[in-house]
């Protein structure tokens, strides 16, 4: 089946850093999704991109669907306390099924 | 987006009794979906919810123990059976975002401890 990869697994943020983390993958896909979910919560969605190259942004977050259509990234700019949490990435092929990458955890510098 | 609930949030059980989790959503939907969170992964699809057809499993779930009903275009139910410690997830259902839309909307999700 489609595996997604993405990275890094989780990564420590100082506020106002600007943060990225990718998702890719073996093959094609249509539509990328990027989700952020908190403890004891559903994810939420906060960007969809349905085309190759698009660049869409949602207030600082901002991702890209890959020209390969194999690829998507998410930037964060000036990271605040409450970006914690885990981030998704998922992508959509044929059909309505959503296959999610593994998270990227996003923690606070001690 | 959908507003999307779901009974109970969480749940502790006792091995080989069964819960049924229900989600209700807010406006007419034609698919419905079913993922499991394991503790500290991603999200997995279960199945498929079509109103007025059978569900659709995906690999390694399978009916007898994942039944779903779909009696209305507002609501699901997921039934976990027969349940053992190995079934300690987040469910989750989501829904579609619209008429040929390809993002989902997911619910709260409901927290289940087997012991």
């Amino acid at each position: 089946g489609q595996q997604l990869n993405q990275s890094p697994q989780s990564m420590f943020i100082q506020e106002g850093e600007d943060v990225s983390m990718n998702c890719t993958s073996s093959s094609i896909f249509n539509t990328w999704l990027w989700y952020k979910q908190d403890p004891g919560e559903g994810p939420v969605l906060l960007i969809a991109l349905y085309k190759a190259g698009e660049l869409t942004s949602n207030g600082r977050l901002t991702a890209q669907f890959g020209i390969t259509r194999k690829d998507s990234f998410l930037n964060i700019s000036a990271s605040i306390p409450s970006d914690v949490g885990i981030y998704f990435c998922a992508g959509q092929a044929a059909g309505n099924k959503l296959t999610f990458g593994g998270g990227t955890r996003v923690l606070v510098k001690p | 987006s959908a507003v999307i609930s779901q009974k109970p949030s969480r749940d502790i059980c006792q091995r080989g009794t069964s819960l049924t989790i229900q989600c209700q959503v807010d406006s007419q939907v034609t698919m419905m979906f079913w993922y499991r969170q394991q503790p500290g992964q991603s999200l997995t699809l279960i199945a498929t919810a079509n109103q007025g057809s059978e569900a659709t499993y995906e690999s390694g779930f399978v009916i007898d123990k994942f039944p779903i009903s779909r009696p209305n275009l507002t609501f699901s139910t997921l039934t976990v059976s027969n349940m053992s410690p190995e079934d300690s997830s987040i469910y989750l259902c989501s829904v579609e975002g619209g008429r040929g839309s390809d993002t989902q909307y997911f619910g709260p999700g409901t927290r289940l401890t087997v012991l």
